[in-house]
């Protein structure tokens, strides 16, 4: 059984910066495109980044580019999510989830909360 | 497009059957069979209820179906259960590279 578990929210001022960690049992990080899907209070779903198996490719959505930083730790099974220069917009759960394949999300962990004071 | 198109809210009594939409164009849902379904419970995370428009998760109840006609994909949940009631995310790949997944905007189900 997949099971992903995230830790590292807070509160944080804008401009600061956090580091998220998904601790992944049941897969291997390395072996799967494995990415953060945040939503913001009261809203739908977003995938924010992506970092694909194998040779660690990485995708970003537009507005987190040059902010945050998507990488991986095969030793722990870990991936994480560096990010900087954090604004208001950036609050949200932040959930890491596997891509089965085509894009399709069958594994989420249980989200951590971010928050971002302007 | 940055969202694919769900109604705000659907309802229904207990044993009833519902659907809920989930409009895209011919760069997403039109073009590719590989829509997903997700229910969320508040403050619980999604729930992959359906992929690849029609086929079901180990585990989901088969009150749970998908199906598609041209650029629409839908959600069929059939004999209502209170618990049912959540809110249900459809999303679907895109050939816009600048989307990784393109998710709907989520419907509320109110089980009357």
């Amino acid at each position: 059984e997949v099971q992903l578990v995230e830790s590292g929210g807070g509160l944080v001022q804008s401009g600061g910066s956090l580091r998220l960690s998904c601790v992944a049992s049941g897969l291997l990080v390395s072996d799967h495109y494995v990415g953060w899907v945040r939503q913001a209070p009261g809203r739908g779903l977003e995938c924010v980044s992506v970092l694909y198996a194998g040779g660690g490719y990485t995708w970003y959505t537009d507005s987190v580019k040059g902010r945050f930083t998507i990488s991986r730790d095969q030793s722990k099974n870990t991936l994480f999510l560096q990010m900087d220069s954090l604004r208001a917009e950036d609050t949200a759960v932040y959930y890491c989830a596997r891509d089965r394949n085509w894009r399709t999300f069958d594994s989420w962990g249980q989200g951590t909360l971010v928050t971002v004071s302007s | 497009q940055s969202a694919l198109t769900q109604p705000a809210s659907v309802s229904g009594s207990p044993g009833q059957s519902i659907t809920i939409s989930c409009t895209g164009t011919y760069s997403d849902v039109g073009n590719y069979n590989y829509v997903s379904w997700f229910q969320q419970h508040p403050g619980k995370a999604p729930k992959l209820i359906i992929y690849d428009v029609t086929n079901r998760p180990s585990g989901v109840s088969s009150r749970f179906s998908g199906s598609k006609s041209g650029n629409t994909a839908s959600l069929t949940i059939s004999g209502l259960q209170a618990e049912d009631e959540a809110d249900y995310y459809c999303s679907s790949y895109t050939n816009i590279n600048t989307l990784y997944v393109l998710f709907g905007g989520g419907t509320k189900l109110i089980v009357l």
